[in-house]
């Protein structure tokens, strides 16, 4: 059985760095690829980026400059980094295992709040 | 980046009626397009992969189709666990997007 888990902070102060993880079970991520996937609150879903079974990394193009993704193999986890956030980056974020582009494993989710 | 159009975005129906979800992207997407479902508080879940193959373990009265720019999530007999918001999102070309949802309600 797939499962993906989120975890990270809750809160984060403005200007500060987000740092998620995604550990998951049940499939590996040599084989399988790991979305993010983030929704604010009330609002709908938002496409972050994509860690592919090779490693390779594709960003949603409104904030690509902010995020990094990458992953540890070994422990079958995934991260997220986000730099320079600010309230509008308040959202429950997810992860979802990815078989060529469908997402068809989500975990819980991991809510943040951006606030001093 | 492609642009994703839910209408409506509120649909009130009947148990038992036949709901049709419309999806328009702002050029063509090749099909490459899947719904989700998402109930109040949980995350979404797949219903549909590439416009019209049903997820493993979705009823059949879930069924998708659409080319081009347009598609359609056809729910043929509707239930009251059908309550939720639905997405389109399409992965053909540069950022993936989702549309803005359809809220869907019983009447």
């Amino acid at each position: 059985q797939v499962q993906l888990k989120e975890s990270g902070p809750g809160l984060v102060q403005p200007s500060q760095t987000l740092s998620l993880t995604c550990t998951v079970s049940g499939l590996s991520l040599t084989s399988n690829s790991v979305s993010w996937i983030r929704q604010p609150p009330g609002k709908g879903l938002e496409w972050m980026g994509v860690i592919w079974s090779n490693g390779g990394t594709d960003y949603n193009s409104a904030i690509k400059s902010r995020l990094s993704i990458s992953r540890d193999t070994s422990k079958s986890q995934v991260f997220l980094k986000m730099n320079s956030l600010q309230t509008e980056d308040t959202a429950m974020y997810f992860c979802a295992g990815t078989t060529g582009y469908v997402m068809d494993a989500w975990g819980q989710g991991a809510s943040v709040t951006v606030s001093s | 980046d492609i642009q994703m159009t839910q209408s409506p975005s509120v649909l009130s129906a009947s148990v038992g009626d036949r709901v049709t979800l419309s999806c328009k992207a702002s050029q063509n997407i090749n099909k490459n397009l899947d719904w989700y479902q998402q109930k109040l508080g949980e995350a979404p879940k797949l219903l549909i992969y590439f416009t019209n193959n049903l997820q493993t373990g979705i009823p059949s009265r879930f069924s998708g189709s659409g080319s081009g720019t347009d598609y359609t999530l056809t729910i043929s007999s509707l239930q009251p666990e059908d309550v939720a918001t639905y997405y389109c999102y399409q992965y053909n070309s540069g950022t993936w997007t989702f549309g803005g949802g359809t809220k869907l309600e019983l009447k």
